[in-house]
């Protein structure tokens, strides 16, 4: 239990294009959503917090108008990073945090596979 | 500023060996503290768990210990295997879910 995919796992986009990134819980319901990016052998940096039906809720120093999130259901969050550059090139996390008594605890994250983002 | 502060960076150990990994933090309002393993290219994926209830648990070959006085907490992988070389990450969470990561230590267990 506790599975959380992402898609796609891959991606290589021309500098200036955007991009999606889709999150899905499959076997449980999330109210919150998180997004991370980490750099090679580095830690995860959180870049925003999703909650269903509400805005994200961006660290600082993300842009919240170049890495746009949207959490329209219980089990989808997406990322969109727009007008990508050499810069944005990353492996992106998420994770999904279930609903009360759904398994671990309403704190415990549980993460996507990644996606790595290369932008020429 | 990193919260939670990891060390070793990396370490080296023999199969069949102990491996520990040590955490630090100055947040007492953290209450939930995971441990995850990360393969590379792949997510990290939760490992244990311990809350600030409890000085230890165990699962498997994985025990955390946690000393709140100290504000100290520590992975300990027994019996270590070739298969448990991977980057651990310790984290820890106040009550609004916000995990705060270390910065990983690179486990390589030699056969």
């Amino acid at each position: 239990g506790a599975v959380v995919s992402q898609h796609p796992s891959r991606v290589i986009c021309k500098s200036g294009t955007s991009v999606k990134i889709e999150c899905r819980s499959l076997d449980f319901q999330a109210t919150t959503m998180f997004w991370y990016r980490q750099f090679p052998k580095q830690s995860l940096m959180l870049m925003a917090t999703s909650n269903e039906g509400s805005k994200a809720t961006y660290e600082q120093g993300v842009e919240k108008d170049k890495f746009l999130i949207n959490h329209a259901s219980l089990t989808l969050s997406t990322l969109t990073v727009t007008s990508a550059h050499p810069e944005d090139s990353s492996f992106y996390i998420c994770s999904a945090s279930p609903l009360g008594g759904q398994g671990g605890g309403t704190d415990t994250q549980y993460f996507g596979p990644g996606t790595r983002l290369t932008v020429l | 500023q990193q919260q939670v502060k990891q060390s070793p960076q990396s370490l080296i150990v023999q199969k069949g060996g102990i491996s520990i990994i040590n955490c630090a933090y100055e947040n007492t309002a953290f209450d939930y503290f995971p441990w995850y393993q990360q393969f590379p290219g792949k997510g990290p994926a939760l490992l244990i768990a311990i809350r600030p209830d409890v000085s230890e648990k165990k699962e498997g070959r994985f025990t955390i210990s946690f000393n709140k006085s100290a504000k100290q907490f520590s992975l300990h992988i027994m019996d270590s295997q070739p298969g448990d070389s991977a980057t651990y990450f310790c984290a820890a969470s106040p009550n609004d879910y916000k995990l705060s990561f270390g910065a990983g230590t690179t486990v390589t267990v030699r056969a």
